[in-house]
């Protein structure tokens, strides 16, 4: 069955601090993976997306990682600040549809306090 | 900033009334969605298309229905809502190439009493 599995369900940081959100991932067959931040009330906004052969992948203070062999992905905040609070969601597409079906995680609930 | 509008973003109504939301995109996207989101859980797909007079089921069943005759608007209709219609509806759109990212709006949050 394809899955995405993310943790923590919820992070608390204090900001300026960096925090490491995970995503694991059972879809096949994989074509890309991406992160998006969804703010509260608001649709999500990808982040970034990594195909099978990138393994980072940077905008800004985020970045991305992507290890396919083990189907781990992780995003990295550095020098968090109070508008990094949102839902991180990670996605994944398979290529086994001409659709690019998504496979969307529950997401990580991030809250950066002053 | 994505150009994909949602109208209502609230809408509280009675069990029984027929609802239309609605989503415009001004990106000339073949490809739109939509998608049914309660809080702490992942999206669900309900239906998508792509393209004008094109429209499919998604993943989650849901009595609602969709309609696509131009390429810019897709609304979704409830005939007749329940609470168990209560939920966050977004809407997405994309690009042709498998590979392009979807561009949400900021959905409607829809409460039935």
């Amino acid at each position: 069955k394809n899955q995405v599995e993310q943790s923590p369900q919820s992070l608390i940081i204090l900001e300026g601090k960096n925090c490491t959100l995970q995503c694991n991932y059972t879809v096949s067959p994989f074509s890309n993976l991406r992160w998006y931040k969804q703010d509260t009330g608001r649709g999500p906004v990808s982040l970034t997306i990594m195909t099978f052969s990138e393994n980072t992948k940077s905008n800004g203070r985020y970045t991305a990682t992507l290890d396919a062999d083990t189907k781990q992905s992780s995003l990295h905040i550095t020098a968090s600040q109070l508008s990094d609070s949102a839902s991180y969601i990670c996605v994944v597409s398979d290529r086994g549809s001409t659709l690019g079906r998504l496979y969307f995680g529950r997401g990580t609930q991030l809250t950066v306090w002053p | 900033e994505a150009d994909i509008y949602q109208t209502p973003r609230y809408l509280v109504i009675g069990t029984g009334k027929k609802i239309t939301l609605e989503c415009s995109q001004t990106m000339g996207h073949d490809k739109m969605y939509w998608y049914q989101q309660d809080p702490g859980m992942e999206l669900h797909l309900i239906h998508y298309s792509y393209g004008v007079n094109s429209t499919e089921k998604g993943d989650l069943s849901s009595e609602s229905t969709v309609s696509r005759i131009r390429t810019e608007h897709f609304p979704l209709t409830l005939e007749s809502a329940r609470p168990s219609h209560t939920s966050q509806y977004l809407c997405a759109s994309s690009g042709a190439a498998i590979n392009q990212p979807q561009h949400f709006g900021d959905g409607t949050r829809l409460s039935i009493l």
